[in-house]
């Protein structure tokens, strides 16, 4: 069974320009959440999808958005890129609502000049 | 708010010697609990969870850990480590009410020697 795949792997942008990574959960699963992870703060959730509609929401500014499709699929995007957003976002997936045990993806690193 | 804290920020230790990394958590209702291991560039690796039952609980790579609710604690253990369980390790709070958010504490890099 495939695993949590995120693309691209790596990426490098300039500050004020935006973003979209990419996270295929494994087949089935439903659920798709998205944490930042960097040096300072450590691991942060960013928002939890299921069936297209965003259940919860991290602390973080507007700048950071997500979309599930209905094939699961899930896309986050920052726009107005800042320095600060350099880090490693990651993925979930997981088979149901709730606290179910997640499955990450590799991450995607994202270095902002 | 749910809170998990995991004291130790580094831990070293010969390869074959037991390993214990601690964890501590802060929620009001019965938590769900998660140990991931993450190796350096990699995303993180599900290594035992904790939802209900008995409260030792069996994980892969030879990994236990035991949840003890009056000391709001569920530390992991390793009887004998291998070199290659060099890695940083995270704890991790849910809830059933959390909508697929996990708290997590700052992580133990875990450091083997020969």
């Amino acid at each position: 069974k495939a695993g949590v795949t995120q693309t691209p792997r790596y990426l490098i942008k300039t500050r004020g320009q935006q973003v979209t990574l990419s996270c295929s959960p494994i087949s089935g699963h439903r659920s798709v959440s998205w944490y930042q992870q960097t040096p300072g703060q450590g691991l942060q959730f960013l928002f939890e999808y299921f069936s297209e509609t965003q259940r919860n929401k991290g602390n973080f500014p507007g700048r950071f958005s997500g979309r599930q499709f209905s094939n699961s699929r899930s896309e986050m995007n920052v726009s107005t890129l800042e320095l600060g957003d350099s880090a490693l976002y990651l993925c979930a997936s997981s088979k149901i609502a709730g606290a179910d045990e997640q499955f990450f993806g590799p991450g995607t690193r994202l270095t902002v000049l | 708010a749910q809170s998990v804290t995991q004291p130790d920020i580094h831990i070293t230790v010969s390869e074959g010697a037991s390993l214990e990394l601690r964890c501590n958590y802060s929620y009001g209702a019965t938590p769900y609990l998660f140990w991931y291991v993450q190796s350096p560039g990699q995303g993180l690796q599900l290594l035992l969870k904790y939802f209900s039952g008995d409260t030792l609980v069996q994980g892969i790579k030879g990994f236990e850990a035991e949840f003890k609710r009056s000391q709001s604690s569920f530390n992991l253990r390793k009887p004998s480590v291998h070199w290659s369980d060099a890695a940083e390790y995270f704890c991790a709070v849910g809830a059933a009410d959390s909508w697929g958010k996990l708290q997590f504490g700052a992580g133990t890099q875990v450091v083997v020697t020969p």
